[in-house]
């Protein structure tokens, strides 16, 4: 079946470290992939997100690659700050005739100053 | 920010009794979507909607029961509630398909003793 697997968290990073969180996929088909941000006490956003194999999702200084070749789509920041402290999670969406997501458990990633 | 309410937004219960909650949107958006959040779990979709008096199951769907009877609202009903739906439980909203973000709700958190 379809489903997204995450590192487990929590990710600890002082300020303006670089930030990897690995996220792989099983799908038949070719599914879309998402990063959603979620904030404490909030409902989730979405990051960035990416609809074929090579394509690269960026949005606030966060990216992501879209590789079939290895199944994955991992999350990347050059230099974090405390204000990226939040859980994140990785998406895909099968499509079909509904916008179905299936997400991974999520990876709580906290910035220390 | 999409429009996207939900309400409640806290609520204690006790086990055996029935529960709604409301989602209502402003976007004129055809899909909704009801997703429950637990530790470990991510989130998992419970029901969908893909228009007015059209629902469908998501993955965790016993013990829970929807209705949509106009665009704008979409309603999570649990008949008897029991321990095991406590939770958090997310609202989402969606137009054109899967290459296009879900847009969430700020969550209800319910809490059945």
């Amino acid at each position: 079946g379809n489903s997204v697997t995450q590192m487990e968290g929590p990710v600890t990073l002082s300020e303006e470290a670089f930030l990897t969180i690995n996220c792989t996929y099983t799908a038949t088909g070719y599914p879309s992939l998402f990063w959603y941000v979620q904030y404490p006490g909030e409902g989730l956003q979405l990051l960035l997100k990416a609809t074929k194999a090579d394509d690269k999702g960026s949005n606030k200084g966060f990216e992501a690659t879209y590789r079939k070749e290895t199944t994955s789509f991992h999350l990347e920041k050059g230099s974090v700050q405390v204000s990226d402290s939040a859980v994140y999670f990785c998406a895909l969406s099968v499509g079909g005739n509904t916008d179905k997501l299936i997400f991974g458990t999520g990876t709580r990633l906290q910035v220390f100053p | 920010d999409a429009g996207i309410t939900q309400s409640p937004r806290h609520k204690v219960t006790e086990t055996g009794t029935p529960v709604t909650l409301r989602c209502h949107q402003t976007e004129n958006h055809r899909y909704m979507y009801w997703y429950r959040q637990d530790p470990g779990h991510g989130l998992r979709l419970i029901h969908y909607s893909y228009g007015v008096k059209d629902t469908d199951k998501g993955e965790v769907s016993d013990g829970y029961s929807v209705s949509r009877s106009k665009t704008e609202d979409f309603l999570l009903t649990l008949e008897s509630a029991t321990s095991s739906q406590t939770s958090v439980y997310f609202c989402a909203i969606s137009d054109f398909g899967q290459y296009y973000e879900q847009y969430f709700g700020p969550g209800t958190r319910l809490t059945v003793t």
